[in-house]
C-alpha cells in the first residue's frame, strides 16, 4: 500500500500562474519530505525539502508547504514558466530508516504559453 | 564529473533470460540504491547497500540481486526475468551525511528501459 499520494495524475498551467502540487501521507512517523522533478529521458532531480520540524521552505520561485495535522505537503511554484513541465514526485522518509525514501505516483505537470 | 552513470539505456529480454544493469557514480558517494518506476506507481526501492561490502533489501527486492565490491559499483541483477520485471529502472547515489540528517538528497542515473518479453 503506497504510504505517500499524489492524487492528481496531471495539472495545465498558464505560463506566469500559479502551480500547486499536492501529495498526502499516511504514515504519521514520516519526518522528511522532499520534491524531485523528472524530465523525460532523465532522472528525477531534486528541486526542494523540507523537515517536519518547520511548516514552510522556500527556494525561489518554489515553495512547501507542510501540514501534519492533516498529513499534506504541497509544492507551489509562482510563476509558472514552460521549462517546468516536468514529472513532479513527493517523497517521504522516517528519521533512522532515511535510507528508505517512500515516493508518489508522480503529477505531470504542463505549463501553458 | 559524470555523477551517476547506468548501461544500458534501453534492453529487451525474453522470460527466462538473465541480465546485469550496470551503475556507476563517481562522486565518492557512500549510498547506492536502485528503484524501479511503473505507471501509477511511482518510484519503488528494490535494493540498497550504505557502503562497500553492505547491501539490504528494499520495497520490492523479489527476482533481482546486487553486490557491493567497491564504492563506485553497485550493479543489479536480475537472475530469471519475468514480464512483470518490464520497467524503467534507476540507481541513484547520495553522500552518507545526507542521508542520516534526513535529507536524502539522492542523485539519479539517466534510466535503464527493460522490456521483457
Amino acid at each position: 500500500d503506497q504510504q505517500v499520494k499524489q492524487n492528481s495524475p496531471s495539472l495545465s498551467v498558464q505560463e506566469g500562474r500559479i502551480s500547486i502540487l499536492n501529495c498526502d501521507y499516511t504514515n504519521s512517523m514520516f519526518d522528511y519530505f522532499l520534491w524531485y522533478k523528472k524530465y523525460p529521458a532523465e532522472g528525477p532531480t531534486f528541486l526542494i525539502s523540507i523537515s517536519s520540524i518547520k511548516d514552510k521552505n522556500e527556494d525561489g520561485r518554489f515553495t512547501v508547504f507542510l501540514n501534519k495535522s492533516a498529513k499534506h505537503l504541497s509544492l507551489h511554484i509562482v510563476p509558472s514558466q514552460p521549462g517546468d513541465s516536468a514529472v513532479y514526485f513527493c517523497a517521504a522518509s522516517v528519521y533512522g530508516n532515511d535510507y528508505k525514501l517512500s515516493f508518489g505516483a508522480g503529477t505531470t505537470v504542463t505549463v501553458r504559453a | 564529473n559524470a555523477g551517476v552513470t547506468q548501461t544500458p539505456k534501453f534492453q529487451v529480454l525474453k522470460t527466462g533470460q538473465s541480465m546485469t544493469l550496470q551503475c556507476a557514480q563517481d562522486m565518492n558517494h557512500e549510498y547506492m540504491s536502485w528503484y524501479r518506476q511503473d505507471p501509477g506507481m511511482g518510484l519503488r526501492l528494490i535494493h540498497y547497500s550504505v557502503g562497500a561490502g553492505i547491501t539490504d533489501q528494499g520495497e520490492v527486492p523479489n527476482g533481482y540481486n546486487v553486490s557491493r565490491s567497491t564504492t563506485e559499483d553497485f550493479p543489479l541483477r536480475l537472475l530469471s526475468a519475468a514480464p512483470s520485471q518490464t520497467s524503467v529502472y534507476f540507481c541513484a547515489s547520495s553522500p552518507h551525511e545526507g542521508v542520516i540528517s534526513g535529507a536524502n538528497v539522492l542523485t539519479f542515473g539517466a534510466g535503464s528501459r527493460l522490456t521483457v518479453l
